[in-house]
């Protein structure tokens, strides 16, 4: 039963546009949710985190958005840049443990 | 800045055998965690500690255990290893001050 779900595996955006990442969950309890980056053979790296008190918070080129009522988060990145290409994973804070999403690989491209 | 500090990065190892990984968590944090990500899968917790006591449990095997030691620094001992053991296991770390959690660069596993 997965409680985080990234439904787009995949996403191919051009450079300098706008890159939507969406992620879904279905524990009303989780409070924290973050992003995180992850290149192959490599642990996870933080973006950007939010308190389920909050609709929004921003970091430079990225935000993230929350609607508890439709138990969804999204991660906005403007301008996308080829750097950011790399699985990106939703997680949701259950006290001590995160419970993560299946991924979305966001590609990139000039 | 000091990260999240795994040891071996790479393991080999073969059926019925054990292995122990280590993990650093980042100086002043308290709390370290466990997951094991299997080909094409999302992490899974599998344990963490605070204080050097268990403060939660995931789907860790019984054939798994794990200890804090007085410095922080945690190793989870892997026993009688199976193929399905194969997989990537990170270490993360946090503070009571900041729930963020920091992870490590990995240990991959092979199982043989």
């Amino acid at each position: 039963d997965q409680q985080v779900k990234q439904n787009s595996p995949s996403l191919s955006v051009q450079e300098g546009r706008i890159s939507i990442l969406n992620c879904d969950y279905t524990n009303s309890m989780f409070d924290y949710f973050l992003w995180y980056k992850k290149y192959p053979a490599e642990g996870p790296t933080f973006l950007i985190s939010i308190s389920s008190i909050k609709d929004k918070n921003e970091d430079g080129r990225f935000t993230v958005f929350l609607n508890k009522s439709a138990k969804h988060l999204s991660l906005h990145i403007v301008p996308s840049q080829p750097g950011d290409s790399a699985v990106y994973f939703c997680a949701a804070s259950n006290a001590d443990k995160l419970i993560f999403g299946t991924g979305t690989r966001l590609q990139v491209f000039p | 800045a000091a990260g999240v500090i795994q040891s071996p990065r790479h393991l080999i190892k073969e059926k019925r055998e054990t292995a122990t990984l280590k993990c650093y968590p980042i100086p002043r944090h308290d709390t370290v965690y466990w997951y094991q990500q299997g080909p094409g899968q999302d992490p899974q917790f599998l344990i963490s500690f605070y204080e050097k006591m268990q403060s939660d449990k995931g789907s860790i095997p019984d054939r798994f255990s794990a200890q804090q030691f007085s410095d922080y620094h945690s190793e989870l001992n892997m026993s009688s290893l199976e193929l399905g053991d194969s997989a990537l296991y990170f270490c993360a770390s946090s503070s009571l001050e900041e729930e963020t959690q920091y992870f490590g660069p990995g240990t991959r596993l092979l199982v043989l």
